[in-house]
């Protein structure tokens, strides 16, 4: 089955930091760009950060950059969200996706003190 | 950045007939050096993730039914559903991927009349 899944959402307290997740299996991970896209409650899809094969470039939205890190470990089929200095405007369902067809059932991050 | 407007907001629309969101993006979405419009539609619906039904502008993604169509060019789009079934109640979102930061329309909701 050709699928992605995201772990590792929680409670975070305003400046904390969370690391997420997802493993890809039933594809081809290593020649796949991939994404991060969130929804903050009752919004609408904000996209978050862009990696492409290899990890060759990055890119941000202006929201995030320089406090979150996208990254990738081929060897392994997992891409990562590396999220530090969170603020509460952050809190949402975070999707992994492959570039535009393939998206997981996403992880919930809560910024609250 | 490219600011992706939709409208209508919410569209209200009996069982078999045809709906039609539109959305209009800041500046040009076509990306020169493949010819292609980078614009995509998806569908969500409530507590899952987003669903890809169209990229390239009017290219349906494997699967999707016919009933849905997209179309247009260089700054104006239109995603079609030429005969509405209780299925399609859902959130529908255009999104550019052109260029970084790639940005989503705010989201129609299509709704039964």
């Amino acid at each position: 089955e050709v699928k992605v899944v995201e772990s590792g959402g929680g409670l975070v307290q305003p400046g904390g930091s969370l690391r997420l997740s997802c493993v890809a299996s039933g594809f081809s991970f290593s020649t796949s760009e991939m994404n991060w896209v969130r929804q903050a409650p009752g919004r609408g899809l904000e996209w978050v950060a862009h990696i492409t094969t290899s990890g060759r470039r990055l890119y941000y939205a202006d929201s995030v950059r320089g406090r979150f890190t996208i990254s990738r470990d081929d060897s392994k089929n997992s891409l990562y969200l590396q999220m530090d200095s969170l603020r509460a405007e952050d809190t949402g369902v975070y999707y992994c996706g492959r570039y535009l067809d393939l998206w997981g059932q996403g992880t919930l991050v809560t910024v609250s003190s | 950045d490219i600011v992706m407007t939709q409208s209508p907001d919410s569209l209200p629309v009996s069982l078999g007939e045809r709906a039609t969101i539109t959305c209009k993006s800041s500046q040009t979405v076509l990306y020169s050096s493949q010819n292609k419009h980078f614009l995509a539609w998806y569908q969500q619906k409530p507590g899952q993730p987003p669903k890809l039904l169209i990229y390239s502008a009017s290219t349906r993604e494997s699967g999707v039914p016919d009933r849905f169509s997209g179309s247009g060019s260089g700054t104006d789009f239109t995603l079609t559903i030429t005969s509405l079934q209780a299925e399609d109640v859902a959130v529908y979102y255009c999104q550019q991927y052109a260029d970084v930061p790639w940005t989503f329309g705010q989201g129609t909701k299509v709704e039964i009349k």
